[in-house]
């Protein structure tokens, strides 16, 4: 029940596409959805984060849907570029502790 | 925003080693810090959770004896891995919150690549 899922494993897109990530959940005890960036070597960094009082999150080119009756997120790029390609990652949490999905590792082809 | 630096970025030791990974919140103090372990290509394995003050909790199935942590102060956290083998191996990164209290944002330290030969 503390599982998050998420997909796809991979994804490529071209330059100045739309890159969809879609995570579920079972633990409707989650009230906090982050999602992460990582590139090779680094620590995640925080992207944008949603709570489920709201169904939509807008950051730059970076929104969050979130469906709480169907217990799924989604992170969408826009205009994606090439330096967006990193592995993503999709968390949630009640309290403190993070619970992260398998990642998602984006390709952006110029 | 808040910095959250890890040392050493990368270690190779011996087999039988004892390391010892550093974790600091430079602009904020943090009550509790997180250690994850991550393999190639795999997500973030929450280890442990660490108190300043008091003793860390433990996922289940970590070692508590082999992955030592100490919070000593509210800016450092500490994660020595006792006798490490190969198998220990990877990359090992540590987590704080700028606030306290639940739903948080945490930040990642860039992480220490552990090499054990």
């Amino acid at each position: 029940q503390q599982q998050v899922k998420q997909s796809p494993q991979s994804l490529i897109v071209q330059k100045g596409g739309i890159s969809i990530i879609n995570c579920a959940y079972e633990n409707t005890a989650f009230d906090y959805f982050p999602w992460y960036q990582q590139f090779p070597g680094k620590g995640p960094a925080l992207l944008i984060a949603i709570r489920p009082d709201v169904s939509e999150k807008k950051e730059g080119r970076f929104t969050i849907s979130f469906n709480k009756s169907a217990k799924q997120f989604s992170l969408h790029i826009m205009d994606s570029q090439p330096g967006d390609s990193a592995t993503y990652f999709c968390a949630a949490s009640s309290g403190s502790r993070l619970t992260f999905g398998e990642g998602t590792q984006l390709t952006v082809n110029p | 925003g808040a910095v959250v630096s890890q040392h050493p970025s990368w270690v190779i030791c011996k087999s039988g080693t004892s390391v010892k990974i550093e974790c600091r919140s430079l602009d904020f103090q943090a009550t509790t810090m997180f250690w994850y372990r991550q393999f190639p290509k795999q997500s973030l394995m929450l280890m442990a959770t660490s108190n300043e003050g008091s003793k860390a909790t433990y996922e289940q199935g970590v070692e508590k004896d082999k992955f030592l942590i100490n919070h000593a102060s509210l800016t450092l956290s500490t994660l020595t891995v006792t006798s490490a083998h190969p198998e220990d191996s990877s990359f090992y990164i540590c987590s704080a919150g700028r606030d306290t209290g639940p739903n948080q944002p945490q930040h990642f330290g860039d992480g220490t690549r552990l090499s054990i030969l």
